[in-house]
């Protein structure tokens, strides 16, 4: 089925440690955008790009880098673990008003 | 910056009874949209109405219907007849006019449906 798959599902992580969330689309839309989602907080907006070879910081960047080398991946990597960085990760992308969400990783850091 | 607020973090109702979430938004934007979207415990991100801030017409899908009041910037959820599977986490979102565009979220609501 056409979506976005996110992998992996699950991760424990150690402090320090480093990792990439892999975010793949088959939808071929130019816009993708990765959110944290944190009890009574809502999504919040990490990294996003406009296409291929782009991207920009959202609302919450710090600890986080992004690549978009392919349009149909967007990673998401965090060089060095924090307690604060336990989460659930969420990608997405978007076709004119039209949002399509991946299952999401849980992130622990311990 | 806009923001939105969702000020009931938990809401609960008896199935087949109607309960209505609220949300309100802050934007100096004309031209926006909103959204509810729907968490199961699944955690998938399901969209349940859109409302595009031009059109004066609530949105509605089935029994589910908005109440869009523009200049109070509110945007609240009715759902009518409400059935267990509509238990779930329950966010509001704005995003501005065209192209790419975020969406912002509230901090959501978690509804419960008593049988």
């Amino acid at each position: 089925n056409a979506g976005v798959t996110q992998t992996p599902k699950f991760r424990v992580l150690k402090t320090g440690q480093s990792m990439t969330l892999l975010c793949a689309q088959d939808m071929n839309h130019e816009y993708m955008y990765w959110y944290r989602q944190d009890p009574g907080m809502g999504l919040r907006l990490i990294h996003y790009s406009v296409g291929e070879g782009t991207t920009a910081k959202g609302e919450v960047p710090d600890g986080y880098n992004v690549s978009r080398l392919k349009k149909q991946n967007f990673l998401l990597g965090l060089e060095s673990a924090a307690p604060s960085q336990t989460s659930v990760y969420f990608c997405a992308t978007q076709l004119t008003t039209r949002y399509t969400f991946g299952s999401g990783t849980r992130l622990t850091v311990v | 910056a806009q923001t939105v607020t969702q000020s009931q973090p938990e809401m609960s109702v008896q199935e087949a009874e109607t309960v209505t979430l609220s949300c309100t938004y802050d934007t100096s934007e004309s031209d926006y949209y909103l959204f509810w979207y729907k968490q199961p415990p699944s955690r998938q991100m399901i969209l349940v109405i859109r409302q595009e801030a031009y059109k004066q017409q609530n949105a509605t899908e089935n029994r589910f219907s908005v109440n869009f009041q523009k200049a109070a910037k509110s945007f609240s959820l009715k759902i009518s007849d409400s059935q267990l599977g509509d238990a779930a986490m329950y966010f509001c979102a704005y995003r501005r006019g065209q192209g790419a565009q975020k969406l912002v979220f509230g901090q959501g609501t978690r509804l419960t449906i008593n049988p």
